[in-house]
């Protein structure tokens, strides 16, 4: 089954503890995102890869890193976590083509205090 | 710069009742659109798609949007909704230049009576 995998899905942690949320997709794309949601402000990109080896920062990268070692593994690494990161995360991947569309995670609903 | 906007952030319906979910997008260029799903505690679904061609689509749960060039203009349709139709609507526009740009509206969301 096409999916696009993140764990956890659920993660509680305090206030500058080193954090990774993994994403991995089985569809081959050559193009994943991280985005988070917020209430009232939709869903804003944070970092995407359009190849391995190839990142570059979305609308909100700060506070956030992330690595494409593989096509299909996309983490994205909080070093230090801080309160106003507190979100639920998706990762989607994608074609890299306008007209495909994204698939997404299921989620990761991060809790920072 | 690029945006946009649903106007509804939270629309209330009954059953059965007709339902519009307006979006407006902000952009200079020729774009893709799109409307995605997010049913409560579950991640984005593609509910349908446009690119080219005929202005009008339908996609899945008999759900259509209608593409108005002229007035920037996307807006989600359905004829009669269903309780299970209680979810949040997100609208979301890829420029056709920059497949690595997705930029989502805010969301409606969507509760509906039974």
């Amino acid at each position: 089954e096409a999916q696009v995998t993140q764990n956890p899905r659920y993660l509680i942690t305090v206030t500058g503890k080193k954090l990774t949320v993994t994403c991995s997709q089985n569809m081959n794309h050559e193009y994943m995102s991280w985005y988070r949601q917020d209430p009232g402000l939709g869903l804003r990109q944070i970092y995407y890869s359009m190849n391995v080896e190839v990142t570059d920062k979305g609308d909100v990268p700060e506070g956030y890193k992330v690595s494409r070692k593989e096509k299909r593994n996309f983490p994205l690494i909080l070093e230090s976590p801080s309160p106003n990161q507190t979100s639920l995360y998706f990762c989607a991947s994608g074609t890299g083509f306008s007209d495909y569309g994204y698939t997404f995670g299921s989620g990761t609903r991060l809790t920072v205090v | 710069a690029q945006s946009v906007s649903q106007h509804n952030h939270h629309v209330i319906l009954s059953e059965a009742a007709s339902l519009e979910l307006g979006c407006n997008y902000s952009y200079g260029g020729t774009v893709n659109l799109f409307w995605y799903v997010q049913y409560p505690g579950q991640h984005l679904q593609l509910l349908l798609k446009y690119f080219s061609g005929d202005p009008l689509v339908k996609g899945i749960k008999g759900f259509e949007a209608e593409f108005i060039k002229s007035k920037f203009s996307f807006n989600l349709r359905k004829p009669s909704v269903q309780w299970s139709d209680t979810a949040e609507y997100f609208c979301a526009v890829i420029p056709y230049s920059s497949a690595s740009k997705i930029i989502f509206g805010s969301g409606t969301r969507l509760s509906i009576r039974p």
